[in-house]
């Protein structure tokens, strides 16, 4: 059955650096979505991508952090100068093979870690 | 999207049916409700969706009012692999963004 795949499963970076997270979505789909959720609290919506382009962002999504399709398959999050508050699991997601709203498949996470 | 009420925590004995309820009193006609849950910390995992009528599938059904303002969850039986946090959302048909997580009900299925 084809899955949301996430690397790393866990990041450890300092405060200050870069990092980037990487999703290869299910193949077919033409939306994608990152969330993040910090320990103990909701799943929370960061971006939304199609065609290319943010259809949407929530406020958290700020001037750090970008997303990119870089090869068509794979899909990335790049937060530029890591905070300790980034710390968090983050979710990649996938869905919409045509015109009507469907389910979206979500990944296993990237635990990051800003010390 | 319309908003969505859960209790905050339900338990169940295993082997027995879990429903979990949802309400969504200002849902509208292109609407739909959708179900996921999150085991633990690992990612939400899709069980079930509809429009109006009932579905089921291999892991749930879904039972809807036909006034469309509220619905149930049923997990026929329940197992402690199902221990889980619940999240019903309500996303519109042709609305391709975001999913929004509430607090969603933590079902606890006991031995």
């Amino acid at each position: 059955e084809p899955e949301v795949t996430q690397t790393p499963s866990h990041q450890v970076t300092q405060m200050g650096q870069e990092v980037i997270l990487r999703c290869v979505p299910i193949s077919n789909h033409l939306y994608f979505y990152w969330y993040r959720q910090i320990l103990g609290q909701k799943v929370e919506f960061l971006v939304s991508f199609y065609n290319n382009e943010i259809s949407e962002k929530s406020e958290i999504f700020d001037d750090q952090f970008s997303v990119e399709r870089p090869d068509g398959s794979n899909f990335t999050l790049k937060i530029r100068s890591t905070k300790l508050e980034d710390s968090a699991m983050y979710f990649c997601a996938s869905g919409g093979t045509g015109s009507r709203s469907t389910e979206a498949f979500f990944g296993q996470g990237t635990r990051l870690t800003v010390v | 999207d319309a908003k969505t009420t859960q209790p905050p925590s339900m338990d169940c004995a295993e082997g027995r049916a879990a429903n979990l309820p949802c309400n969504h009193s200002t849902i509208s006609g292109n609407e739909y409700v959708y179900w996921y849950r999150q085991i633990h910390s690992q990612g939400p995992q899709y069980i079930i969706h509809g429009l109006k009528n009932n579905e089921t599938n291999e892991m749930a059904s879904l039972i809807i009012t036909e006034d469309r303002k509220s619905s149930t969850l049923i997990l026929p039986h329940a197992t402690l692999r199902d221990t889980a946090v619940y999240y019903c959302i309500v996303r519109g048909v042709y609305n391709f963004n975001k999913f929004y997580f509430g607090s969603g009900t933590k079902l606890n299925v006991k031995p």
